[in-house]
């Protein structure tokens, strides 16, 4: 079945360090992917998306993504992280070949350590 | 500015009663799709809709209705049948009908749904 995944429900980390947050997917062919991070009781903003080319994209606040096909992975990095990035944060995919219905992963909730 | 308005921000009803969700967005967009969080879940797929007068189901569908008379809304009505309707409920939209070329959602603010 195509899904998304996110392995990693809460996770701390301290002020300044670096991050990493783990996105798999179940599809049969290349999916368009994307970080979304959301505030407490707010929307959704997009942090970076992967359509196809290079597998390392930029985004937004400093964060960056690396497709791996190998793995099925769409992991989400920060290389140091501040206060204000505690929220949650979505990985989705559209593995309807482009028809624009995402999937989401259940979400990893960051907490931030001063 | 353009963007995606929802309102109520809170809302709260009573079991048996309808209640509808407005959605608004001034972007031009062609698409527009209604999602529910819940806790530990993540966004699942309610309704979408890609052309004005037309819209199917996504993946939790029973118990909710929508319309879609203009481009720029897309209210969602959560009807007595929706055996539990408490949630956060998001609106997104986007320029583009599924035709293979991509462009990302845009999200509302959510409304948050409690039912008495």
């Amino acid at each position: 079945a195509q899904s998304v995944t996110q392995p990693d429900i809460h996770i701390t980390v301290s002020e300044g360090a670096s991050l990493e947050l783990r996105c798999n997917y179940s599809y049969g062919a290349t999916p368009y992917l994307f970080w979304y991070v959301q505030s407490p009781g707010q929307g959704l903003q997009l942090l970076l998306k992967y359509f196809s080319g290079d597998t390392l994209v930029q985004g937004i606040k400093g964060f960056e993504a690396e497709f791996k096909r190998s793995q099925s992975s769409f992991n989400l990095r920060k290389p140091s992280v501040h206060w204000s990035d505690a929220a949650e944060y979505f990985c989705a995919g559209d593995l309807s070949g482009g028809y624009n219905k995402l999937i989401f992963g259940a979400g990893t909730r960051l907490a931030v350590h001063p | 500015d353009g963007g995606i308005t929802q309102s109520p921000k809170y809302l709260f009803r009573k079991e048996g009663q309808n209640v509808t969700l407005s959605c608004e967005q001034n972007l031009n967009h062609d698409a527009m799709y209604w999602y529910r969080q819940d806790p530990g879940q993540g966004l699942r797929l309610i309704y979408y809709s890609q052309i004005v007068n037309d819209f199917q189901k996504g993946d939790i569908a029973e118990g909710y209705s929508v319309s879609r008379e203009k481009k720029e809304s897309f209210p969602l009505t959560v009807t007595s049948a929706q055996k539990n309707p408490t949630a956060f409920y998001l609106c997104a939209s986007t320029d583009d009908r599924g035709t293979g070329s991509y462009n990302e959602q845009f999200f509302g603010p959510g409304t948050r749904l409690t039912v008495l």
